[in-house]
């Protein structure tokens, strides 16, 4: 399976202001997902990053919140913008690398805004 | 739309017992489904995999099942340690084209000393 180190592990945040979190893979793969975890809650998808492309946001998600960049296979980042305390949650990065073998998750950012 | 729902929510236990955590389905399309466990603040490290064809898959003291008619699938953990403390979740992989993976809200468990 693939290792995936995402950075930062955590951070508290101004209103505001915004943040930036990197995911890089020791394999190269067609498609990185981005994932929310509100409090308490399950995990639910932003989007999902192709290389050379725009990437796909799921429904309540959007580019100018979320923007979201792609520059190579094995790297991605998701800038979380203009941050409210509502946007305190875990964001995880993940990734299948061949296809049946599962997905395999970044240890996830945990940001408080404040 | 796929719902996975986990039961029990929440699950202290002493150590050393065998449990099991179930997590059901409502989609039997699936294409895989897979357990993870979460420590607090952390990512999802992957437990097991069962894919659609198969009927459990085993780990060390861990084992998986997965009943698709039924949508039921249970984690085994034998012989419980302090170590297992975490919550575990349940994940259901969709079929058909792009696949879209729906997360349980998982099984937090404490196992005392």
């Amino acid at each position: 399976s693939a290792v995936i180190s995402q950075k930062p592990s955590r951070d508290i945040c101004q209103r505001g202001t915004s943040l930036t979190i990197q995911c890089q893979v020791d394999s190269q793969v067609t498609m990185m997902f981005w994932y929310r975890q509100q409090p308490g809650q399950s995990l639910t998808l932003i989007a999902t990053a192709n290389q050379g492309s725009e990437a796909t946001y799921e429904s309540g998600f959007v580019i100018d919140k979320f923007p979201i960049s792609r520059p190579n296979l094995t790297f991605s980042t998701l800038t979380v913008s203009n941050m409210s305390p509502e946007d305190s949650s875990i964001y995880l990065c993940s990734v299948e690398v061949y296809t049946n073998y599962g997905y395999t998750f970044g240890s996830g950012t945990r940001l408080t805004v404040v | 739309k796929q719902e996975v729902t986990q039961i029990p929510a929440a699950l202290s236990v002493p150590e050393g017992e065998n449990l099991v955590l179930n997590c059901s389905f409502t989609d039997s399309a699936i294409y895989n489904l897979q357990w993870f466990r979460q420590d607090p603040g952390k990512g999802l490290t992957s437990l097991l995999l069962i894919q659609s064809s198969q009927r459990e898959q085993t780990s060390g003291r861990l084992n998986a099942s997965l009943d698709k008619s039924s949508g039921r699938s249970t984690l085994y953990i034998a012989a419980s340690q302090p170590g297992d403390s975490a919550t575990y979740l349940c994940a259901v992989i969709l079929s058909g084209g792009y696949q879209k993976v729906t997360f349980g809200i998982g099984t937090k468990l404490q196992v005392i000393p």
